[in-house]
C-alpha cells in the first residue's frame, strides 16, 4: 500500500527566502506525482505535475523535482511571498488500472512580511 | 469553461437524513472521483468511476453510494447520515485517455452532521 509522508508539517519564514518542501513515498512504482496549493477553506490547485520518466518540472517561481528510486519530491519556492502562504499537498499516482492517488498531510507554509 | 463544480457550498444535516452531493464537469474527463478531506487524516478516496456505468470504492466507501449514467456528472449520496461524516468533500477529474494524467478539483461541500 502507498503511503505519502510530508515534513515538515509546518515551515515558517521570513519573506525572500528560498525554501524547499518535502514529500516521500513508499512505492516507487508510481505514475506520476502531483503538488498542490490549497488556501484555506478553499479547495485544491494544482501546481506541477511530474510524470514517472520525468526528474524535474518548472513553473514560475516553482521547480519539483522526482527522485523514484529513494522515493522522494521536492517541491523548490524561491524568492518566498508572503501570497506564498497555504498548505502544499504531494500526491502521488500508482501504477495499474485504477491510477489511485495517495496524498500527504500537506506541509502549512506561512511566510511572514 | 467551468471545470469541476460542486453545490452545494455548504450544508448541515440532522443523523439520519440523506442528502447527495453534486459534481459535474466540462472537461469531457472520464475518470471522477469522490475524496473526503478531514483534520490529521489528509485525503482519502471514497469513490471513483472511469467512465459512464463503471464505479468502484475507494479507501472509505462506507457510508456512501455513487452513481454515473453520464461523463459529466457523478453525484455522492448519503443515504442515513452519521456525525462521523461530518467533513469536507471534493470532487476530482482526470483525462487518464492523455496519459497526463493531472487531476483537477472542484471547491468543496463543506458538511455537518449534527
Amino acid at each position: 500500500k502507498q503511503e505519502v509522508t510530508q515534513i515538515p508539517a509546518a515551515l515558517s519564514v521570513p519573506e525572500g527566502e528560498n525554501l524547499v518542501l518535502n514529500c516521500s513515498f513508499t512505492d516507487s512504482a508510481i505514475y506520476n506525482l502531483q503538488w498542490f496549493r490549497q488556501d484555506p477553506g478553499k479547495g485544491l490547485t494544482s501546481l506541477l505535475l511530474i510524470q514517472s520518466s520525468q526528474r524535474e518540472q518548472t513553473s514560475g517561481r516553482l521547480n519539483a523535482s522526482l527522485d523514484k528510486s529513494s522515493g522522494r519530491s521536492t517541491l523548490y519556492i524561491a524568492a518566498s511571498q508572503p501570497g506564498d502562504s497555504a498548505t502544499y499537498l504531494c500526491a502521488a499516482t500508482s501504477g495499474g488500472s485504477n491510477y489511485k492517488l495517495t496524498f500527504g498531510k500537506g506541509t502549512l507554509l506561512t511566510v511572514n512580511p | 469553461n467551468a471545470g469541476v463544480t460542486q453545490t452545494p457550498k455548504f450544508q448541515v444535516l440532522k443523523t439520519g437524513q440523506s442528502m447527495t452531493l453534486q459534481c459535474a464537469q466540462d472537461m469531457n474527463h472520464e475518470y471522477m472521483s469522490w475524496y473526503r478531506q478531514d483534520p490529521g487524516m489528509g485525503l482519502r478516496l471514497i469513490h471513483y468511476s472511469v467512465g459512464a456505468g463503471i464505479t468502484d470504492q475507494g479507501e472509505v466507501p462506507n457510508g456512501y453510494n455513487v452513481s454515473r449514467s453520464t461523463t459529466e456528472d457523478f453525484p455522492l449520496r448519503l443515504l442515513s447520515a452519521a456525525p462521523s461524516q461530518t467533513s469536507v468533500y471534493f470532487c476530482a477529474t482526470r483525462n487518464h485517455k492523455t496519459g497526463y494524467n493531472e487531476q483537477f478539483f472542484g471547491p468543496g461541500t463543506r458538511l455537518t452532521v449534527l
